[in-house]
């Protein structure tokens, strides 16, 4: 069974650009959610989606935002990108029902910006 | 709100040793509780869970984690460490069907030959 699938794995950007990671669950799982670790803040939560709905989401500014599609798989976009979202980017799924709180992770995307 | 605390920001053992990694958590009700692991540049993997019955819970890799309630803690512990250990542990809690979960800042495990 193929693991969650992130990409793309690195990325460098500028100030004010925008950025889009994408994210592939694992098959038959329905909710990905996403991280953000950095060195300073370490892992916090951002959102998850779950049958193309957010069902809940963290203490994150506005630019940063995500949808789900039909296949469940999922991309989150940055937009007017700033320094201190230089970080790595961690998407997870889990299945409905028993074992929702399973995460199974991505490698990750490491976004820089300059 | 839950929270987790990992005491020890980096621990140094010598393989075959033993090893405990601490946790201590804040939550009000039952909590759901896990310990992952991080290689460098990689994501995380799951060790082991534990959401309710036997508070003794074995994982993967020869981990296990007891969880004490009136300790608040959910203590990993593996009896002989190898040099592949070596990374980076989080220790997490979270509630039933919410993936909103609380990552402790991690302990960096380094494994002496």
């Amino acid at each position: 069974k193929a693991g969650v699938t992130q990409t793309p794995r690195y990325l460098i950007k500028t100030r004010g650009q925008q950025v889009t990671l994408s994210c592939s669950p694992i098959s038959g799982h329905r909710s990905v959610s996403w991280y953000q670790q950095t060195p300073g803040q370490g892992l916090q939560f951002l959102f998850e989606y779950f049958s193309e709905t957010q069902r809940n989401k963290g203490n994150f500014p506005g630019r940063f935002s995500g949808r789900q599609f039909s296949n469940s798989r999922s991309e989150m976009n940055v937009s007017t990108l700033e320094l201190g979202d230089s970080a790595l980017y961690l998407c997870a799924s889990s299945p409905a029902g028993p074992g929702a709180n399973v995460l199974t992770f991505g490698a990750g995307s490491r976004l820089t910006v300059l | 709100a839950q929270s987790v605390t990992q005491p020890d920001i980096h621990i140094t053992v010598s393989e075959g040793a033993s090893l405990e990694l601490r946790c201590n958590y804040s939550y009000g009700a039952t909590p759901y509780l896990f310990w992952y692991v991080q290689s460098p540049g990689q994501g995380l993997q799951l060790l082991l869970k534990y959401f309710s019955g036997d508070t003794l819970v074995q994982g993967i890799k020869g981990f296990e984690a007891e969880f004490k309630r009136s300790q608040s803690s959910f203590n990993l512990r593996k009896p002989s460490v190898h040099w592949s250990d070596a990374a980076e542990y989080f220790c997490a809690v979270g509630t039933y069907n919410n993936n909103d979960m609380r990552f402790g800042a991690g302990t960096r495990l380094t494994v002496k030959p």
